[in-house]
């Protein structure tokens, strides 16, 4: 069965700054990989997917996110994080949508 | 973009009465939804696929008979709570596909059930 793990429950960082967001997961066949955001007060909306193609995908504010299949992974990363960014960020596999148990991005001023 | 709709997004009820959840895709037809239930501060956990025209999915764990799904029509799905209890109160959230399964999925916007 497929499962999503999510390492880090909370990040906190300083705005302008990097931030990676640790996701792996846990499958033999072919892999659907998403990241979902909820930001507070709000339902969850899709961030960025990968389904095939390009290893790397991006999302329109400045996510982006790498399929790693030797690693298993598909951390989400973004260069210089915004207040805005604050929110719940839910890494999720498979076309059932497996969800990891979140990680809470804390944006420092 | 896509639209799901969720009714009620709120609803207290007494504890042994059974409550309706209703999830609606507005401007698209899935063939697929499915039910999620979200504990305070944790993840999304998924109950069940609904299957147009068939019986649901059940993942491991969930009761068939307290959790009872309805997949209508190609628009609907209903989700209901039965004998219900305060343990089961939770944030319920359904979600379909656009397209294929593997395709993006749009959430509805949740119902709140607090069970008194």
């Amino acid at each position: 069965a497929q499962s999503v793990t999510q390492l880090d429950s909370q990040v906190p960082v300083f705005e302008e700054a990097p931030v990676e967001l640790r996701c792996n997961y846990s499958s033999s066949v072919s892999v659907y990989l998403f990241w979902y955001v909820q930001y507070p007060n709000q339902g969850l909306q899709l961030l960025l997917k990968y389904l095939s193609g390009s290893t790397l995908v991006e999302s329109i504010n400045g996510f982006e996110a790498e399929f790693n299949k030797s690693q298993t992974s598909f951390h989400l990363r973004k260069p210089s994080v915004h207040i805005s960014d604050t929110a719940e960020y839910f890494c999720a596999a498979d076309d059932k949508i497996i969800f990891g148990k979140g990680t809470r991005l804390h944006i420092l001023p | 973009g896509a639209v799901v709709s969720q009714h009620p997004s709120w609803v207290i009820c007494k504890s042994g009465t059974s409550v309706k959840i209703e999830c609606r895709s507005l401007d698209f037809q899935a063939t697929t939804m499915f039910w999620y239930r979200q504990f305070p501060k944790q993840s999304l956990m998924l109950m069940a696929t609904s299957n147009e025209g068939s019986k649901a999915t059940y993942e491991q764990g969930v009761e068939k008979d307290k959790f009872l799904i309805n997949h209508a029509s190609l628009t609907l799905s209903t989700l209901t709570v039965t004998s219900a209890h305060p343990e089961d109160s939770s944030f319920y959230i359904c979600s379909a596909p656009v397209g294929g399964t593997a395709d993006t999925q749009y959430f509805g916007p949740g119902t709140r059930l607090t069970v008194l």
